[in-house]
């Protein structure tokens, strides 16, 4: 069972790239999630999605872009990276009143 | 706004003493709280939960308990083991929140865990 995947592992950007970290789930689950995880402050959320063609802003959207076509993927693009976004990303899944989501193993990402 | 306060750590203990990480939360619905853990390198792992008051959730000798009267769900373990090195999130879901979605999380700080043998 592949569960929730995300691409890449490992990601180092110059301040002003853009780029997207991919993250996928074969579980035909409805909620997709994005959060961040950086020390000392737990995981904020940065956008969810409640389904395809359907997404709303977390706590943390700022500087982020979402889409949701399809219910397996659920992208998240940083169109000019900033060092304040230097962290970790899990991203997550879950179904429609089920209260267990599902976290991929996470992107750190390093803003130079 | 809903939070999650939990105990600052790192938590050193020997192996097979026992463990409590204090959990309280604030919330404006009726959430359901978790605890995950997050071995080094991975993901979180759901580690228990409890949907309303008064349940206990339980899990690989881990155990907390949903008091509302004192906004609670502090984990429990009568003997830890050095396997149980980990980053533990207290955690709760409001259907209050993001639109009803019970699928998002709002997370406690993590409180690391090292166990010496």
């Amino acid at each position: 069972n592949a569960g929730v995947t995300q691409t890449p592992k490992f990601q180092v950007l110059k301040t002003g790239q853009s780029m997207t970290l991919q993250c996928a789930q074969d579980m035909n689950h409805e909620y997709m999630s994005w959060y961040r995880q950086d020390p000392g402050m737990g995981l904020r959320l940065i956008h969810y999605s409640v389904g395809a063609g359907i997404t709303d802003q977390g706590e943390v959207p700022n500087g982020y872009n979402v889409s949701r076509s399809t219910t397996e993927d659920f992208p998240l693009r940083l169109l000019s990276a900033a060092p304040s976004q230097t962290s970790v990303y899990f991203c997550a899944s879950s179904l429609v009143g089920d209260t267990e989501a599902f976290f991929g193993q996470g992107t750190r990402l390093t803003v130079v | 706004g809903d939070s999650v306060t939990q105990m600052e750590g790192p938590v050193t203990l020997s192996e097979e003493a026992f463990l409590t990480i204090n959990c309280t939360y604030t919330a404006t619905g009726y959430p359901s709280l978790f605890w995950y853990v997050q071995y080094p390198g991975e993901g979180l792992q759901l580690l228990l939960k409890a949907t309303k008051a008064d349940d206990k959730g339980s899990n690989k000798g881990f155990e907390a308990t949903y008091r509302k009267e004192t906004t609670s769900f502090h984990l429990e373990k009568g003997s830890v083991q050095v396997s149980d090195s980990a980053v533990y999130f207290c955690a709760l879901s409001d259907p209050m929140n993001y639109g009803g979605s019970q699928g998002n999380l709002i997370f406690g700080k993590g409180t690391k865990l090292s166990v010496k043998p």
